[in-house]
């Protein structure tokens, strides 16, 4: 099967550093890939998506110079929180598809805390 | 642009089957997906059909699709405590284009099932 995975599953920052997430397609090439935030007890906020060597398409209201996405390769996208604040602490989860399948397959997530 | 709305809550006791209900927005041809969400994890996909399908089983999963009043329901026969999850519908658009593969999601409809 297609196998996604995101790495750090968490990660504790203090306010004003930065932090950066990893998404990877382990078995298949990734040619989009979107990075969703999540509230609490709420759905799935699309973030942006990424095509790779594009440049990432940004939702409205989504900052591209605080959440920098890069796709430099067909396997791995990463998505950095520039100068993270309490605000920013979330769980971010990406997702991944190729050019041959219908469905996008999800990483595991991570939960950030700025503290 | 596209919505989807889902019932937030639902209880059931074991055994029995659940029906988890979603409502669409988007006129246009979609593929349709059923995810499940457990606690601070990523998303399980479940099952997905088109919408010019009426019905996909898949084992003790069935999903309808009333294409009339764009009407989506889950129904998990034999519902198990494993169940108890966060389960999403989300709807992506058949079309291609750089955003090929973004899903929109409704609230997400809380499962507990108890014993």
């Amino acid at each position: 099967g297609a196998v996604v995975s995101q790495h750090p599953s968490r990660v504790i920052c203090k306010s004003g550093t930065s932090v950066k997430i990893e998404c990877r397609s382990l078995d298949f090439q990734a040619t989009t890939m979107f990075w969703y935030r999540q509230f609490p007890k709420q759905s799935l906020m699309l973030m942006a998506t990424s095509n790779e060597g594009s440049k990432a398409t940004y939702e409205q209201g989504v900052e591209k110079d605080k959440f920098l996405i890069n796709h430099a390769s067909l396997t791995l996208s990463t998505l950095t929180v520039t100068s993270a604040h309490p605000e920013d602490s979330s769980f971010y989860i990406c997702s991944a598809r190729d050019r041959f399948r219908t469905e996008a397959f999800f990483g595991q997530g991570t939960r950030l805390t700025v503290v | 642009g596209e919505d989807v709305e889902q019932s937030l809550f639902l209880s059931v006791r074991e055994g029995d089957s659940s029906v988890i209900n979603c409502t669409y927005t988007d006129s246009s041809s979609t593929y349709l997906y059923w995810y499940k969400q457990e606690p601070g994890a990523g998303l399980q996909l479940l099952t997905y059909i088109f919408s010019n399908m009426d019905m996909k089983q898949d084992q003790r999963l069935t999903v309808l699709l009333n294409k009339k009043d764009k009407h989506l329901s889950l129904r998990i026969a034999d519902t198990q405590t494993g169940d108890s999850a966060i389960y999403f519908c989300a709807e992506r658009p058949y079309a291609g284009g750089t955003s090929y593969g973004k899903l929109t999601f409704g609230q997400g409809t809380i499962l507990t099932v108890h014993p």
